[in-house]
């Protein structure tokens, strides 16, 4: 079935320093990749999305692109502030099945 | 432009209790999804609504049922309630494909 593996957290870095945290997938079809951000106490935010291969998908300084050759949709931010810190989702959408498979999210905690 | 809202947004029941929680969503609107969301299991998909109709369900038990009215708010019910059904219940609105915006959630403690 379809599946989304995220990196192991929880992660923690200084304030400026450089953030990867990888996604992978599994998908039977052409699905859409989306990186969601939970801050505590909150719902899901929508961070950014790509829905075919090669797209980057960016917003407030948070990069990812797809790649379709190693299934992989990392989430990338070049420095880092104390106020990234939270929950960090990637997920995936099969085309029309209004139905989003989650990772097991990535606790970020950046240190000032 | 109002969010997606959800009521209420803490629940403390019983076991063997039922209850039913609220979600309205974005104006026009039209889907709704429900998740659920535990430490263990992470984020997992109940079902979504379109225009009243169920067009998908994930892997609960018939305890678990929802419905969408025809203002496309939406309510889940969960019956004889269960210790492991601790969780925060999250309700998301679409208008097409590749947008889904959540609401905060509704807390559900089962003691």
């Amino acid at each position: 079935g379809d599946s989304v593996t995220q990196m192991e957290g929880p992660v923690t870095l200084s304030e400026e320093a450089f953030l990867t945290i990888n996604c992978t997938y599994t998908a039977t079809g052409y699905p859409s990749l989306f990186w969601y951000v939970q801050y505590p106490g909150e719902g899901l935010q929508l961070l950014l999305k790509a829905t075919k291969a090669d797209d980057k998908g960016s917003n407030k300084g948070f990069e990812a692109t797809y790649r379709k050759e190693t299934t992989s949709f990392h989430l990338e931010k070049g420095s880092v502030q104390v106020s990234d810190s939270a929950v960090y989702f990637c997920a995936l959408e099969i085309q029309g099945a209004q139905k989003l498979v989650f990772g097991q999210g990535t606790r970020l905690t950046i240190n000032p | 432009k109002a969010g997606v809202t959800q009521t209420p947004r803490y629940l403390i029941k019983t076991r063997g209790q039922q209850v039913t929680l609220s979600c309205s969503p974005i104006s026009g609107h039209r889907s709704v999804s429900w998740y659920q969301q535990t430490p263990g299991q992470g984020l997992q998909f109940l079902f979504e609504y379109f225009s009243e109709t169920q067009r998908n369900k994930g892997n609960f038990p018939g305890r678990f049922s929802g419905r969408q009215f025809s203002n496309s708010r939406s309510e889940m019910n969960v019956s004889t309630l269960e210790l492991g059904d601790s969780a925060l219940y999250l309700c998301a609105s679409s208008l097409s494909a590749y947008e889904q915006y959540f609401g905060p959630g509704t807390r559900l403690t089962v003691t």
